[in-house]
């Protein structure tokens, strides 16, 4: 099946940081999800890009999906302790599959 | 508290236990899934049920058995397990088995084989 790659694999930033994950494929993407788990939690749907070049925003986290639909990128401006946990990638198969996701530390 | 509701939260059992794991799902969402989430490895897909109907299984050993009664409950039953079948099982539903659904997960159930 298709295969979503995800880096880096671990991030640390300083609260008020920036932080970016990214995730890559090698074909065509029809969609992609995004997901967060926090630490001992379960993945939370966060949003699904469908559009090539999509940018959506929620707060302080920006979701965009390229212009080839071969990638995606989760970013967040100016980190906040409450964004500690695993940003996962998902798609575009049925069933979901899953990238092996971005731990995010923030360092109060 | 997600609509998806998962029993037991915690679970430790021998090898020549028998438990069940079950699911419920309050949304009207007519596919559910288990996943199994082992440390350092990502989410893996276990079996799929779409309108009560299994339509994928991924090679799990028969240890692993599931059962759909209804599109509302889903179950997992265990038997001789190994301890590296210890993980976090988690349940998911999806409003239908197709692209574009995003999924709503459980609170998982952690399971411990001793």
């Amino acid at each position: 099946g298709q295969q979503v790659m995800q880096i880096p694999q671990y991030q640390h930033v300083q609260e008020g940081e920036d932080f970016t994950t990214y995730c890559n494929s090698s074909t065509t993407l029809s969609n992609i999800q995004w997901y967060k788990q926090r630490p001992g939690g379960h993945p939370v749907f966060l949003i699904q890009l469908v559009k090539s070049g999509e940018v959506k925003k929620q707060k302080r986290l920006t979701f965009q999906f390229g212009e080839a639909k071969k990638n995606s990128s989760l970013h967040i401006t100016a980190t906040q302790t409450t964004d500690v946990g695993t940003y996962f990638c998902a798609g575009p198969n049925t069933p979901l599959v899953f990238g092996k996701g971005t731990r995010l530390s923030v360092i109060a | 508290e997600t609509g998806v509701t998962q029993t037991p939260r915690h679970l430790v059992m021998g090898m020549t236990n028998k438990k069940s794991l079950k699911c419920e799902q309050h949304l009207g969402h007519n596919a559910m899934y288990w996943y199994k989430q082992s440390a350092k490895k990502p989410l893996e897909l276990m079996f799929v049920y779409s309108l009560e109907e299994r339509v994928e299984n991924n090679s799990v050993p028969s240890r692993f058995s599931p059962e759909c009664p209804n599109s509302s409950h889903l179950f997992l039953h265990l038997h001789t397990l190994q301890p590296e079948d210890s993980a976090l099982y988690l349940c998911a539903s999806s409003q239908d088995f197709g692209r574009g659904y995003g999924y709503t997960f459980g609170s998982g159930t952690r399971l411990t084989v001793v």
